[in-house]
């Protein structure tokens, strides 16, 4: 079963927008990360915000973490066409010990030229 | 350095019978998870191996299975193969076990079942 859920499932914007994707979670986290898949492919890791931060920037990607609220969003400014791609949340539960992450539905971004 | 490698990219198998996928992790890297993707169920942890143990296993029967050698490459195999097995088949390599590791994925396998 998936841990995250979210929000939009999918997104059209136009080049040059920015691209806000939500996700939520329902158990306490040691962190969460976002990932991009292009088409099937494999995803590349984005970045990881730590359950004692609010906040991180990573380029033009902006995260924020609300713990209380057991959510998180992922902000892409100035998009590209080229950011056209999945995004997925992943959390690794308070209670692993291991690398066991536990994906969200994903976000289908489309960035029209 | 090399990122991670899976083999064989595709896959047609028929019901019945068994495969297995390979994953080379990132040099130096330990622990090699890996994660079954699908239309309907999204991603989904199936397992990982750490210095050759498995540390932590998902919600899927037995018939799916895996294992680490001392060079860390990982193997996973799916036993009586069923049409609902097909899927892309991700490894993640990541430096060590726990919690803040950053994993990072291979182009993934994918699977057919007829």
């Amino acid at each position: 079963s998936q841990q995250g859920e979210e929000d939009p499932q999918a997104l059209s914007i136009q080049e040059g927008e920015n691209a806000t994707m939500n996700c939520s979670y329902k158990t306490s986290i040691n962190n969460l990360q976002w990932y991009r898949q292009n088409s099937g492919r494999g995803l590349v890791h984005l970045i990881l915000i730590r359950s004692n931060e609010r906040e991180k920037h990573s380029g033009r990607l902006r995260v924020t973490l609300d713990t209380s609220k057991k959510s998180s969003s992922l902000l892409i400014t100035a998009s590209r066409a080229a950011d056209t791609a999945s995004y997925f949340c992943a959390t690794d539960p308070h209670t692993n010990a291991g690398n066991m992450l536990t994906f969200g539905g994903g976000t289908r971004l489309m960035v029209k030229p | 350095k090399a990122g991670v490698t899976q083999t064989p990219r595709y896959l047609i198998k028929t019901r019945g019978q068994q495969v297995t996928l390979s994953c080379s992790p990132i040099s130096g890297h330990r622990s090699v998870s890996w994660y079954q993707q699908t239309p309907g169920q999204g991603l989904q942890f199936l397992f990982e191996y750490f210095s050759e143990t498995q540390r932590n296993k998902g919600n899927f029967p037995g018939r799916f299975s895996g294992r680490q050698f001392s060079n860390s490459r990982s193997e996973m195999n799916v036993s009586t193969l069923e049409l609902g097995d097909s899927a892309l088949y991700l490894c993640a390599s990541s430096l060590s076990s726990g919690a803040a590791n950053e994993q990072y994925f291979g182009p993934g396998t994918r699977l057919t079942v007829t």
